[in-house]
């Protein structure tokens, strides 16, 4: 079955905690994305990735990393975590970067809470 | 001005009601529009691409005008499962690799 697959899918941790969140698809897509949704404010996009060792900051950015060594897998870092960061995060992949005109896939989502 | 706007809603309607949703986008360079589903709590997904020509899917009509850079949605026949949020995404010209969301405009089909 064709899926985006993240985990932890709930985590309630600490300030300045290290975390990962892990995403990984099986469709060879070249294009993979990370969002955080808030009330009112839609998805904005984190961070993507146009394939393998390539990643561009989206529109929020700060206090985030990525990195893509596989195809497949594009984990999400909080290397110093903090309560505005507390948010529902989604991964999404689609085939094709260059006319992102393909629709994207999403994950179920990650709902962190920093406290 | 946020780069893609809809009203929020709710729009509360009765069952087999016919009901429209209106998103702008501020980047007359857009090429490419989409409409998303969200339900509450689950991942978005993707419910029609909306072509220049506008399109329809069964129940579903999105149109696009890029005159006055809109893109709307009508739902006829609403039914109680069409109940949600309906995200509004647009991509920016094509060197862009961004697409932008709406915050969504809620969806109540009451019986």
């Amino acid at each position: 079955e064709a899926q985006v697959t993240q985990n932890p899918r709930y985590l309630i941790t600490v300030t300045g905690k290290k975390l990962t969140v892990t995403c990984s698809q099986n469709m060879n897509h070249e294009y993979m994305s990370w969002y955080r949704q808030d009330p009112g404010l839609g998805l904005r996009q984190i961070y993507y990735s146009m394939n393998v060792e390539v990643t561009d900051k989206g529109d929020v950015p700060e206090g985030y990393k990525v990195s893509r060594k596989e195809k497949r897998n594009f984990p999400l870092i909080l290397e110093s975590p903090s309560p505005n960061q507390t948010s529902l995060y989604f991964c999404a992949s689609s085939q094709n970067p260059q006319g992102l005109r393909q629709p994207q896939h999403f994950g179920d989502g990650t709902r962190l809470s920093i406290l | 001005r946020k780069e893609v706007e809809q009203d929020p809603g709710p729009f509360n309607v009765p069952e087999g009601a016919t009901v429209a949703f209106n998103c702008t986008y501020s980047n007359s360079a857009s090429q490419s529009f989409f409409w998303y589903r969200q339900d509450c709590r689950k991942e978005p997904k993707l419910l029609m691409s909306v072509y220049s020509s506008g399109n329809e899917d069964g129940r579903f009509t999105a149109q696009l005008n890029r005159a006055s850079q809109y893109i709307s949605l009508l739902i006829r026949d609403s039914k109680l499962s069409d109940s949600a949020t309906y995200l509004c995404v647009v991509k920016g010209e094509d060197s862009s690799y961004k697409l932008i969301f709406g915050s969504g405009t809620r969806l109540l089909v009451r019986p």
